[in-house]
């Protein structure tokens, strides 16, 4: 059965950094394209990047370009988004989604539970 | 550019059927999209692939209630049998060349 695990709920304060956790189980990790998607409170799906944890080869949304960074760990089969300097505006729920075909560019077949991150002062 | 559009809300009764659209922008009316389902206070669930034909698959546990259908740029999901817990936002995906596309997503009200 394929799972994609999230770590747990985040409260940090603006200006701090943050690494967010992503461990498929259930297929070969690094044969598919992992992707994460914002979901800020209220509001819809945004996509904001995918990285191929077979050779890290990592695209962004423009949105968010420069904002986050993807990473993968193929050792541990997890996939990370991370901030180096959270604002208010991060405040969101973040998933992260495996598309089913192999070029990354298909249909979310698997959803994570979802991260809540809460930046406050 | 890649856009989908749906309506913002929709509604039906208990044991009726519903059927949602979500519409391809210009150029774009052969893309296959995705239906995704995430009811109150949980995560996306995804419901099915639907192919430019009506053709589609659907994820592991989906009830035969739920059914995709298409024409021309427009991408339908239609609900039938209404329950309670079909009460959920829907979204749909696409994708291109470089990225992923969500709707905005539709509400669906179960009366």
């Amino acid at each position: 059965e394929v799972q994609l695990v999230q770590s747990g709920a985040e409260v940090k304060k603006p200006g701090e950094s943050l690494k967010i956790s992503c461990k498929g189980s259930g297929y070969s990790f690094t044969s598919y394209w992992i992707g994460w998607v914002r979901q800020m409170p209220g509001k819809g799906l945004e996509w904001m990047g995918i990285i191929y944890p077979g050779d890290s080869d990592t695209r962004y949304s423009p949105s968010f370009q420069g904002q986050v960074t993807i990473s993968a760990d193929k050792s541990i089969s997890t996939a990370y988004l991370q901030w180096s300097s959270l604002k208010a505006s991060d405040t969101a729920m973040y998933y992260c989604a495996r598309p089913g075909g192999y070029s990354g560019y298909d249909s979310v077949d698997y959803w994570g539970q979802g991260t809540l991150v809460t930046v406050s002062s | 550019q890649l856009v989908l559009t749906q309506s913002p809300s929709a509604s039906a009764s208990l044991g009726a059927s519903v059927k949602l659209t979500c519409t391809l922008s210009s150029g774009h009316s052969s893309y296959a999209i995705a239906w995704h389902q995430q009811q109150p206070e949980k995560g996306p669930r995804y419901l099915m692939k639907l192919n430019s034909d009506g053709s589609h698959s659907k994820g592991d546990g989906i009830p035969d209630r739920f059914s995709g259908s298409s024409s021309g740029a427009e991408r339908y999901l239609t609900i039938s049998s209404l329950q309670s817990e079909d009460e959920a936002d829907y979204y749909c995906q696409t994708w291109g060349t470089g990225s992923w596309v969500f709707g905005g997503g539709t509400k669906l009200t179960v009366l």
